[in-house]
């Protein structure tokens, strides 16, 4: 079984600042890993996700993220907000055919 | 990747009325999934369809409440029967690109009830 915790539940920063959402899971196997972004009144969109090649994990909106196996850890980063990030962001796991498991997401505010 | 499209977007709903979502991918799928989204709440799977057989239902949900269609490979319906105010939520559709390596799922606009 997997599991996977989101660290708070709001983070806010400013234009230009780095934006790290913290997400740490839980697996008895080697996991799937991802990032999902959902703006308001829209569907879960892919970020990122992680299937046991890179570490360091490239996606879209200039978003990474890094998989940290003795941290069992897989934050998302960014170097600089907009405006347009402000969204809710879902960790998510998967591993040996199981159901994918949603954290419970994280609002990220974005101030001018 | 796919494209999901929802029908309705959004509607307001009598208590002890059902209604009937629809969810149309623009390729054949495998396996689609039904999620609950709580108001400031995660995903919640409610059950997951495979064309030609019965869904699969999470831990409480049962499918005299949310009965599922699945009649082809892009189009599934989930009906939310019987509706209480507990019932307002946003309910998604999902697919499952595992071609893509890696379990990723592509997911409808949603669809957001409200019980009255």
């Amino acid at each position: 079984a997997q599991s996977v915790t989101q660290l708070g539940s709001h983070v806010s920063v400013s234009e230009g600042a780095l934006v790290l959402l913290r997400c740490n899971y839980s697996s008895s196997v080697p996991p799937y890993l991802f990032w999902y972004v959902q703006y308001p009144n829209q569907g879960l969109q892919l970020l990122l996700k992680y299937t046991s090649a890179a570490t360091l994990v490239k996606g879209i909106n200039g978003f990474e993220a890094e998989f940290k196996k003795s941290e069992t850890s897989f934050h998302l980063t960014k170097p600089s907000a907009h405006m347009s990030d402000a969204a809710e962001y879902f960790c998510a796991v998967s591993a040996g055919g199981f159901k994918t498991i949603f954290g419970a997401g994280t609002r990220l505010f974005v101030k001018a | 990747s796919a494209v999901i499209s929802q029908k309705p977007s959004r509607d307001i709903c009598q208590r002890g009325t059902s209604l009937t979502i629809q969810c149309q991918v623009d390729s054949q799928v495998t396996m689609m999934f039904w999620y609950r989204q709580q108001p400031g709440q995660s995903l919640t799977l409610i059950a997951t369809a495979n064309q030609g057989s019965e869904a699969t239902y999470e831990s409480g949900f049962v499918i005299d409440k949310f009965p599922i269609s699945r009649p082809n490979l892009t189009f599934s319906t989930l009906t939310v029967s019987n509706m209480s105010p507990e019932d307002s939520s946003i309910y998604l559709c999902s697919v499952e690109d595992r071609l893509a390596g890696g379990d990723e799922q592509y997911f409808g606009p949603g669809t957001r009830l409200t019980v009255t």
